[in-house]
């Protein structure tokens, strides 16, 4: 299994360019999310999914946009993208068993906005 | 607002003493707890998960949870070079995981 995968590993944007960030699991994993990761700070939950065609916002959704439908893909949209959107970017999955259920990190996209 | 706040440090021991980190949470309906090592330039990993009052261990590592205060802790005994790192807690509510800031850790050789 390849877990979390994530592209691109880069990417430097001009303000008001837009992207999407992908992320692919191959766990079968029915949660997935997106987080944020400012220098020095902790992870900001942006938006996540219980499962394919259902997505509800994190802490801080503002300027960005998810779409899941397929179980294995979630990617991340950004619309004109923002200097505050500078940040390295984390997708995560976790299954549901009924127990505590691990999160498993991407390797994360570092995205810097100029 | 479902708030996990920690010491951001930063913390220091010396090798083969006792850290603790601490965690505490704002959300009474959190349900399970997470302790996560993140080295500089990497994803996080899990160390510990808790859900019932009380200690878990797992190795050098031993969790505490008490729900009635809301607070977490990590104790990392016989602490290593190698666990310096920054240690992020973490409360899932519902389908909802929230992250603290972070506690940087350094274990002085």
């Amino acid at each position: 299994n390849a877990g979390v995968t994530q592209t691109p590993k880069f990417r430097i944007l001009k303000i008001g360019q837009s992207m999407t960030l992908q992320c692919a699991q191959d766990m079968n994993h029915n949660y997935m999310y997106w987080y944020r990761q400012d220098p020095g700070m902790g992870l900001k939950l942006i938006y996540y999914s219980v499962g394919a065609g259902i997505t509800d916002k994190g802490e801080v959704p503002n300027g960005y946009n998810v779409s899941r439908s397929t179980t294995e893909d979630f990617p991340l949209r950004l619309e004109l993208a923002a200097p505050s959107q500078t940040s390295v970017y984390f997708c995560a999955s976790r299954p549901w068993t009924g127990g505590i259920d691990e999160q498993f990190f991407g390797p994360g996209t570092r995205l810097t906005v100029l | 607002q479902k708030e996990v706040e920690q010491n951001s440090g930063p913390l220091s021991v010396p090798e083969g003493a006792i850290a603790s980190l601490n965690c505490t949470y704002s959300d009474r309906g959190s349900q399970s707890f997470f302790w996560y090592r993140q080295y500089s330039g990497k994803s996080p990993e899990l160390i510990m998960s808790i859900y019932s009052n009380g200690d878990k261990e797992d190795g050098r590592f031993t969790a505490q949870l008490n729900k009635a205060s809301q607070y977490v802790s990590l104790l990392i005994r016989d602490s290593q070079p190698s666990d310096s790192a920054t240690y992020l807690c973490a409360a899932l509510t519902n389908n909802d995981m929230r992250f603290g800031a972070g506690t940087r850790l350094t274990v002085k050789p």
